[in-house]
């Protein structure tokens, strides 16, 4: 059971140049989510999706677009990779009940993303 | 003011000793409170999690939730040096989509 799987592990990318951070889960969860952690500010929520062809905006948006076309994917991309943008990026999935969160999240592994 | 506050530390212990680690919030509406472990360079972990006030034990690990003061805690006894991590607590209003994060506590326990 892979649980949420993120690639890549680690990325450096240049300014101005845009990439996708790979999301995966296995377990059927309805609801997914990107956070970035960065030191002293916690986990702060980039977007999230309760289910395939929805998505919101969370705390920190902006720079960031996500779709949702399967139930076990949601990409984050960055447009224009900016230094601000450097940190660790978490994606997080869990089970819904009547529209809600239940029984907290599964976390993947993290990419570490470095902008230069 | 944030809406979920935590203690950074660094928290250091000896082996054997008994942990708490503590929130505060603010918002009335917090229903879910959760706890995560999370090790070096890894993602979070879920160690508890509750719902409304009262106590909630698992196996070393003790949560507690006191709504009237909107104060939760993470009890842990016995503790080891693979408990060494920055435990992350959460919290939820019932019938939202969003879960808030405090910022962490480092825990070291020494052997």
């Amino acid at each position: 059971n892979a649980g949420v799987t993120q690639t890549p592990k680690f990325q450096v990318l240049k300014t101005g140049q845009s990439m996708t951070l790979q999301c995966a889960q296995d377990m059927n969860h309805e609801y997914m989510s990107w956070y970035r952690q960065d030191p002293g500010m916690g986990l702060r929520l980039i977007h999230y999706s309760v289910g395939a062809g929805i998505t919101d905006q969370g705390e920190v948006p902006n720079g960031y677009n996500v779709s949702r076309s399967t139930t076990e994917d949601f990409p984050l991309r960055l447009l224009s990779a900016a230094p601000s943008q450097t940190s660790v990026y978490f994606c997080a999935s869990s089970v819904m009940t009547a529209g809600y969160l239940e029984g907290g999240y599964t976390f993947g592994s993290g990419t570490r993303l470095t902008v230069v | 003011q944030k809406e979920v506050e935590q203690d950074p530390g660094p928290l250091s212990v000896p082996e054997g000793a008994i942990v708490s680690l503590n929130c505060t919030y603010s918002n009335s509406a917090f229903q879910y409170f959760m706890w995560y472990r999370q090790y070096s360079r890894k993602g979070p972990e879920l160690l508890m999690y509750t719902y409304s006030s009262g106590n909630k034990e698992d196996g070393r690990f003790t949560a507690q939730v006191d709504k009237s003061s909107k104060y939760i805690s993470l009890f842990i006894r016995d503790s080891q040096p693979s408990d060494s991590a920055t435990y992350l607590c959460a919290m939820s209003p019932r019938g939202y989509q969003k879960v808030t994060f405090g910022t962490g506590t480092k825990l070291q326990v020494i052997p």
